[in-house]
């Protein structure tokens, strides 16, 4: 049974550094054609891709919050933790890490699977 | 960068065929998924790699060509009114739409 669960702080002070930490269950972070995202989602807004890494260690960033962004894993705890820097009141949000399974031959794709029950940020003084 | 856009808001009358579509430049030469989030829950995959369904009731079919892609809901129910999602990869990155309002009066 594959599951994901996020941790980290529920309130944060402007210009703060946010860690979060995705802990998985029922699958291995160094086999495979997959990996784990994050991807948050401001109340009553749209979905927003953060970052990914994949089995291989391959890492990826939003175009327009990479310099803000750093994703890493320790495979040996089945953990994924993503850190955010410079927090603003925008970030608030619930912050979701999902796993991607990258697939296709001729053309590549990714998609998510699972994800966890996500977990609520809120960036105030 | 790449953009998804969906309509903000689609209604159904139960029972009745609901279409949820998703534009972007060539989303044809691409692989669409689609993700329905109900109000308080995480998201769940409902179709991947265009029409291919995770487990999910045959109700749900997708498609894609040229610079559109469609979620299609034969049968709505009133458990289906959720937002909805498509999702793409370019450029070794994740984008979302802006998601759709499935409204079942």
């Amino acid at each position: 049974q594959v599951t994901l669960k996020e941790s980290g702080p529920v309130l944060v002070k402007p210009t703060e550094t946010l860690t979060l930490t995705c802990t998985v269950s029922g699958f291995s972070l160094s086999n495979g054609r997959m990996g784990v995202s994050w991807i948050r989602q401001p109340p009553g807004k749209a979905l927003e891709w953060l970052a990914h890494i994949f089995s291989n260690d391959e890492k990826s960033y939003s175009t327009s919050l990479w310099s803000s962004l750093s994703i890493s894993k320790d495979t040996s705890k089945s953990q994924v933790f993503l850190t955010m820097t410079n927090l603003g009141p925008v970030d608030t949000a619930t912050y979701y890490c999902a796993r991607i399974v990258e697939t296709g031959s001729a053309v590549l794709t990714t998609y998510f699977d699972y994800w966890g029950q996500g977990t609520p940020v809120t960036v105030s003084s | 960068s790449y953009q998804l856009t969906q309509p903000p808001s689609v209604s159904v009358s139960p029972g009745q065929t609901a279409s949820i579509s998703c534009s972007g430049d060539k989303l044809g030469d691409k692989f669409v998924s689609w993700y329905q989030q109900r109000p308080g829950q995480s998201p769940v995959l409902v179709i991947y790699q265009d029409n291919k369904r995770p487990g999910i009731p045959e109700r749900f079919s997708g498609s894609n060509s040229g610079n559109t892609a469609t979620l299609t809901i034969s049968g709505t129910q009133a458990m289906d009114e959720a937002a909805y999602y498509c999702q793409a990869w370019d450029s070794s990155k994740v984008v979302f739409g802006g998601g759709t309002k499935l409204t079942v009066l």
